[in-house]
């Protein structure tokens, strides 16, 4: 298994910029995260889906959209990117409630 | 509600010496706690987790952790640290609320001191 995926590495923008973060998992796990994190500010929730189809707004959502059509897939998108959206960005997914986080390797996102 | 605190940002020992990060839960449910670690430009990896069975957890690395419900606590000790395992570490809470949400506290760096 690959466990949790996440494309690109890297990457820059320029303000006003959109673009899509990739997340798949292969584990058939229901339970989908998206995570910035900032220095010293810890893990905040940008979205979340309990399943194919459902999603859900997380602690800091504003600026950000998802989308969930499969199980394995769960895309980011960010539309008019800003330098507060300057971060690194982690996937996690679950495979039931109350259970541990499986988590991909960050998208590191700069907008300049 | 659920809440996470982890006390001290930094820590810093010695190689060889005892690691004690700390980690206190707020939950108005009997907790799921879970201690992740982050290496530097990586994503979060599980060092244990409890959940509800023993209360002194082992984990990877040496690692373990004791969950002590009279002091609402679940600190990660590991007796004898090594320089690879400067990290972050993260504590965190499950949400008992059919989203599989954690709540995760705001990390501790480990420095490992040659």
């Amino acid at each position: 298994n690959a466990g949790v995926t996440q494309t690109p590495k890297f990457r820059i923008l320029k303000i006003g910029q959109s673009m899509t973060l990739q997340c798949a998992q292969d584990m058939n796990h229901n339970y989908m995260y998206w995570y910035r994190q900032d220095p010293g500010m810890g893990l905040k929730l940008i979205y979340y889906s309990v399943g194919a189809g459902i999603t859900d707004k997380g602690e800091v959502p504003n600026g950000y959209n998802v989308s969930r059509s499969t199980t394995e897939d769960f895309p980011l998108r960010l539309e008019l990117a800003a330098p507060s959206q300057t971060s690194v960005y982690f996937c996690a997914s679950s495979y039931k409630d109350r259970a541990e986080q499986y988590f991909g390797p960050g998208t590191r996102l700069t907008v300049t | 509600a659920q809440s996470v605190t982890q006390l001290g940002s930094h820590v810093s020992v010695s190689e060889g010496a005892l690691v004690l990060l700390r980690c206190n839960y707020s939950s108005s449910v009997p907790p799921y706690l879970f201690w992740y670690v982050q290496y530097p430009n990586q994503g979060l990896q599980l060092l244990l987790k409890y959940t509800s069975a023993a209360t002194l957890v082992k984990g990877i690395n040496g690692f373990e952790a004791e969950f002590k419900k009279s002091e609402t606590s679940f600190h990660l000790t590991k007796p004898s640290a090594h320089m690879s395992d400067a990290a972050e570490y993260f504590c965190a809470v499950s949400l008992s609320s059919n989203t599989g949400k954690l709540i995760f506290g705001q990390g501790t760096t480990l420095q490992v001191k040659p």
